[in-house]
């Protein structure tokens, strides 16, 4: 099992719609999550950390499975401008490392 | 504002040239990380420096050389011997130590193409 998977997409999604996609991780001693999102060509940016609890930002909301090692993303009421890849990350908590998804691509059509 | 600033944004290196990737942050963080993304693939760590003056190799060191001699400063050379550096080179500091403690904040990145 790969240390952190996510499914590659694309997700093409009509605009306004739901949608959500996971991310699942192999160590379950694993202590932080994030997602971030990253643009056609540009760098990535955090878009939300994952708390045991779930948490929610607007129109987004992430929550954390630990019993089945996954984290999800959810983006409710989706625009245009949500087109992206979003990535998974994860701190294995081993060797004080943190592993990079390689990342879902989202489009969001009009 | 603060920030993390790369340059190049592009850079083009000819076979058995060494370059240097700039990378500089006015962020006051301690650590400072450098990351290879290829097509299709997710981020992989090269280095990462802790503190000033020290420095670790991450899963992708061969090829590569760093050096942080400056709290704000990181730069990356990408040796001779660094067979497939055409890739986009991310810079990355945190205000905590180590790659797994806290929230990375990135460059806009560097595009190096081999001629």
């Amino acid at each position: 099992r790969k240390e952190v998977e996510q499914d590659p997409g694309p997700f093409n999604v009509p605009e306004g719609a739901t949608v959500a996609f996971n991310c699942t991780y192999s160590n379950s001693a694993s202590q932080s999550f994030f997602w971030y999102r990253q643009d056609c060509r540009k760098e990535p940016k955090l878009l939300m950390s994952v708390y045991s609890s779930g948490n929610e930002d607007g129109r987004f909301t992430a929550q954390l499975n630990r019993a089945s090692q996954y984290i999800s993303l959810l983006i409710r009421d989706s625009k245009l401008s949500d087109s992206a890849t979003y990535l998974c990350v994860v701190n294995l908590n081993r060797d004080d490392k943190i592993i990079f998804g390689k990342g879902t691509r989202l489009h969001i059509l009009p | 504002d603060g920030g993390i600033t790369q340059s190049p944004k592009y850079l083009f290196r000819k076979e058995g040239q060494n370059v240097t990737l700039s990378c500089e942050q006015n962020l006051n963080h301690d650590a400072m990380y450098w990351y290879r993304q290829d097509p299709g693939q997710g981020l992989r760590l090269i280095y990462y420096s802790q503190i000033v003056n020290d420095f670790q190799k991450g899963d992708i060191a061969e090829g590569y050389s760093v050096s942080r001699e400056k709290k704000e400063s990181f730069p990356l050379t990408v040796t001779s011997a660094q067979k497939n550096p055409t890739a986009f080179y991310l810079c990355a500091s945190s205000s905590q130590q180590g790659p797994g403690a806290e929230t990375q904040y990135f460059g806009p990145g560097t595009r190096l193409l081999v001629l």
